[in-house]
């Protein structure tokens, strides 16, 4: 699996976009970008993935650059129960065996 | 529809003692996953199986051993605890992955402490 890039933590201001930047530049063709969340003390929970077009559904929005070496996960309109770690991921699609690095603290502030 | 539970909670061991944590899943996923993490760092894949009766190693998979014996339930036993495995466990479980998407569900956690 690809390494990932991120930085250590990120504050955004509640009611505004947070943005959540993941390098992964030795990327393949194959892999495909994942990302979950980690809100204090619970289990990681599932937020998006994508190979190569923008995705979006209920919770974010994932974009992913035309080289595919970087992504970005958007949160539209961060609320306080957004503060969590994000983890970015690039895995081969079906390969089961998934590695977390240390990921994003993000801290929505009032 | 529970998802993933995880027995127990919390435990506290002493130095050389057994014990078995419990995941069990209601999601009929065939694949589950014991992961690790310490203070400040990421999770960390202990052992996974890939079916009942299959299991296979992880990233760290020293002192610990698992069991698949029923589909719905993955155990992970400590034959002699460390304090080096103080730590909270999550367990994971997804869907056979035929394509690219394999989205693991995962437990609340066991919060572990060895003295």
């Amino acid at each position: 699996d690809a390494k990932t890039t991120q930085p250590p933590s990120m504050d955004c201001a509640e009611g505004r976009a947070a943005n959540l930047p993941c390098n992964h530049s030795t990327i393949s063709g194959n892999e495909y970008v994942y990302w979950y969340r980690q809100i204090h003390s619970q289990g990681p929970q599932y937020i998006i993935h994508g190979l190569k077009n923008n995705e979006t559904n209920e919770m974010a929005s994932l974009i992913i650059t035309e080289d595919r070496k970087s992504s970005t996960l958007i949160l539209p309109h961060a609320t306080l129960r957004d503060t969590a770690v994000y983890y970015c991921i690039v895995r081969v699609g079906g390969y089961q065996k998934v590695t977390f690095g240390t990921g994003t603290k993000l801290q929505v502030i009032p | 529809n529970a998802g993933v539970t995880q027995t127990p909670k919390f435990r506290v061991l002493k130095t050389g003692q057994s014990m078995t944590l419990l995941c069990a899943q209601d999601m009929n996923h065939e694949y589950m996953y014991w992961y690790r993490q310490d203070p400040g760092m990421g999770l960390r894949l202990i052992h996974y199986s890939v079916g009942e009766g299959t299991t296979a190693k992880g990233e760290v998979p020293d002192g610990y051993n698992v069991s698949r014996l029923k589909k719905q339930n993955f155990l992970l036993g400590l034959e002699s605890a460390a304090p080096s495995q103080t730590s909270v466990y999550f367990c994971a479980s997804s869907y056979e992955a035929g394509g690219p998407f394999n989205e693991q569900y995962f437990g609340p956690g066991t919060r572990l402490t060895v003295t």
